[in-house]
């Protein structure tokens, strides 16, 4: 089992769409968690820190589940310009390891 | 703006070139990183430094030899490549870590994109 899971997609939705991307991770005892946006042959970028508790940036809902050991990213009344890759990252403990999901591609359509 | 500067933005090398990509932060991080990444792929780790020394590397060939001079630059040293070598490198910095865990957010530079003919 991979260490960080991620759907590639692409999600291919109109503007104004709700969606919602999902990466599962498999060491319990990760840490932190975040997602980034990266644009076409640009640099990842952060999108947003994931807390326990849950938290939003605007039309971007973050969520954990420790349980369930999966992290969500929820984007709505999309907008051309979120068209991007969206990478999940989750730090396990030890070693310093930073871990990307394979990133979920999303297209934003007029 | 990134805060995290690469130079050079694009390198073109010939497979017995030695060449040298530089990477520069002034937030005062103390964890610096070097990611790989090919197109369609995501970032893949390379070397992390933590307090200027070596902590991680990942198995990675001999002809990349990383650097870190002090607390701001991270070097990375290029020295017979294979075409396959071509890619996006990345640099990464960091500010928190708990243990040997990270546990802020990496802060990327825009990367220097590596052709080897």
């Amino acid at each position: 089992r991979k260490e960080v899971e991620q759907d590639p997609g692409p999600f291919n939705v109109p503007e104004g769409a709700t969606v919602a991307f999902n990466c599962t991770y498999s060491n319990s005892a990760s840490q932190s968690f975040f997602w980034y946006r990266q644009d076409c042959r640009k640099e990842p970028k952060l999108l947003m820190s994931v807390y326990s508790s849950g938290n939003e940036d605007g039309r971007f809902t973050a969520q954990l589940n420790r349980a369930s050991q999966y992290i969500s990213l929820l984007i709505r009344d999309s907008k051309l310009s979120d068209s991007a890759t969206y990478l999940c990252v989750v730090n396990p403990p030890g070693g310093f390891k930073t871990i990307f999901g394979a990133g979920t591609r999303l297209f934003v359509k007029a | 703006d990134t805060e995290v500067t690469q130079t050079p933005k694009h390198l073109v090398m010939g497979m017995t070139n030695k060449k040298s990509l530089k990477c520069e932060q002034h937030m005062g991080h103390r964890a610096m990183y070097w990611y790989k990444q090919k197109a369609k792929k995501p970032p893949e780790l390379m070397f992390v430094y933590s307090y200027e020394k070596l902590s991680i590397n990942e198995s990675v060939p001999s002809r990349f030899s990383p650097e870190c001079p002090n607390s701001s630059l991270l070097n990375l040293h290029l020295h017979a490549l294979q075409p396959e070598d071509s890619a996006l490198y990345l640099c990464a910095s960091s500010q928190d870590f708990k243990g040997r865990v990270v546990v802020s957010p990496l802060h990327f530079g825009n990367g220097t994109r590596l052709t080897v003919t």
